[in-house]
């Protein structure tokens, strides 16, 4: 079947410490996005990827990176200097319909300790 | 700033109908999306409008009046598993989706 999976489903972290969540889609879609979700607020777009090796930074990038080296993969590296990285962290695809809805993987679930 | 104004929460009755609304101020606006997400999940996506009026799929409809900056989505006969957060999302001028911060859904019996 299609789909997004995103692994790990929970990660701790000590704190200084680098993560990689990964991401990856089947369903042929060019655009790609990592958002991050808290309590209480709206989804918060952190890269957004439109074509194989080329990301742009959303609104809070900082602390964090990405690549999109392969169409179907788009891994999010939450680094030390990312200050409160605890969080449910959202990857989506979206691809050529008229709508242009996004399709989401699972979830990743960060928990720095 | 772009904003989208959802109610935090809402209670309704198993079989009932509830109406969840949305408002917006955004710079420009390319379509307004609702998405569904159960607790610890994924958001799925429940409906696309981009011009006024009512779109209906089954026991959900959603409406947009972009005059006012308003929507709703109508969910109909409800049920336990419709339990869920509801998600209002806008595609601005750029094209990039600015996201309410959810209304959840609580089903009682």
């Amino acid at each position: 079947d299609g789909g997004i999976t995103q692994s790990p489903k929970y990660l701790f972290r000590k704190e200084g410490q680098n993560v990689t969540l990964s991401c990856e889609q089947n369903l042929n879609h060019d655009a790609m996005y990592w958002y991050r979700q808290d309590p209480g607020q709206g989804l918060r777009l952190i890269y957004y990827s439109q074509i194989v090796n080329d990301f742009q930074k959303g609104d809070i990038a900082e602390g964090y990176s990405v690549s999109r080296e392969k169409k179907e993969s788009f891994p999010l590296t939450v680094t030390s200097a990312q200050k409160n990285p605890t969080a449910f962290y959202l990857c989506a695809s979206s691809g050529l319909s008229h709508t242009g809805e996004l399709f989401f993987g699972e979830g990743s679930r960060l928990t720095v300790l | 700033g772009q904003n989208i104004d959802q109610p935090t929460e809402m209670t309704a009755t198993e079989g009932a109908i509830v109406q969840i609304n949305c408002t917006y101020q955004t710079s420009g606006f390319n379509g307004l999306f609702w998405y569904q997400q159960h607790a610890g999940e994924a958001p799925t996506f429940l409906s696309y409008n981009v011009l006024d009026g009512l779109e209906e799929k089954g026991r959900f409809s959603s409406f947009l009046s972009r005059s006012k900056g308003y929507s709703y989505l109508l969910l109909k006969e409800l049920q336990m598993k419709d339990s869920a957060s509801y998600l209002c999302a806008v595609k601005d001028s750029n094209y990039q989706l600015i996201w309410g911060a959810g209304t959840k859904l609580i089903i009682k019996p």
